[in-house]
């Protein structure tokens, strides 16, 4: 039973372009929504994360989109760079509970 | 440094055997995690720990066993009864509850052969 489902699956963006990652979810008991980043043969790091009593956060060139009446929330790169590329996971998890759930995942891929 | 030692980096197994795969923390964080990672699939948790002696199934325990005799401590077996146990494997620990970052080590692939 996948609980957030994340989309696309994989995503190829031009040099300074933006990339958009979308994630939705079920559960209205979520209250924690982190988006992690993968180097290809490492773990996945914290990149963001926000939580729903506010729309958006930004971090420098990453920003977390919340939409809590759709139940859906999105990462945005701006300028997105080669160094960018990675794989993406959303994730939610529920206060009181140390279980998170991922997203399946985005692989993304900026070209020069 | 602070972080998650997972080791062996990379490990060849054969089908029949079992396998533990270690993993340690100097975080002090109370909770510790299992993830097994397959390419289209994402992370899907095996088995997680709160406190020490405590541990409760993931999503997908079948399979596996772990221990939490110590803090810093948490490994992972992957035992014979594991129909597909090629895979590449996350530990991770938090300081545990809702909101708490997720700290990842840097994985083991583990293939049979």
């Amino acid at each position: 039973q996948q609980q957030v489902k994340q989309s696309p699956q994989s995503l190829i963006v031009q040099k300074g372009g933006i990339s958009i990652i979308n994630c939705a979810y079920e559960n209205t008991a979520f209250d924690y929504f982190p988006w992690y980043q993968q180097f290809p043969g490492k773990g996945p790091a914290l990149l963001i994360a926000i939580r729903p009593d506010v729309s958006e956060k930004k971090e420098g060139r990453f920003t977390i989109s919340f939409n809590k009446s759709a139940k859906q929330f999105s990462l945005h790169i701006m300028d997105s760079q080669p160094g960018d590329s990675a794989t993406y996971f959303c994730a939610a998890s529920i206060k009181g509970y140390q279980k998170v759930t991922f997203g399946i995942g985005t692989k993304l891929q900026v070209i020069p | 440094d602070g972080g998650i030692t997972q080791s062996p980096k990379y490990l060849f197994r054969k089908e029949g055997q079992n396998v533990t795969l270690s993993c340690e923390q100097n975080l002090n964080h109370d909770a510790m995690y299992w993830y097994r990672q397959d390419p289209g699939q994402g992370l899907r948790l095996i088995y997680y720990s709160q406190i020490v002696n405590d541990f409760q199934k993931g999503d997908i325990a079948e399979g596996y066993s772990v221990s939490r005799e110590k803090k810093e401590s948490f490994p992972l077996t992957v035992t014979s009864a594991q129909k597909n146990p090629t895979a590449f494997y996350l530990c991770a620990s938090s300081r545990g509850g809702s909101g708490n970052t997720i700290y990842f080590g840097e994985g083991s692939w583990l293939t049979v052969v």
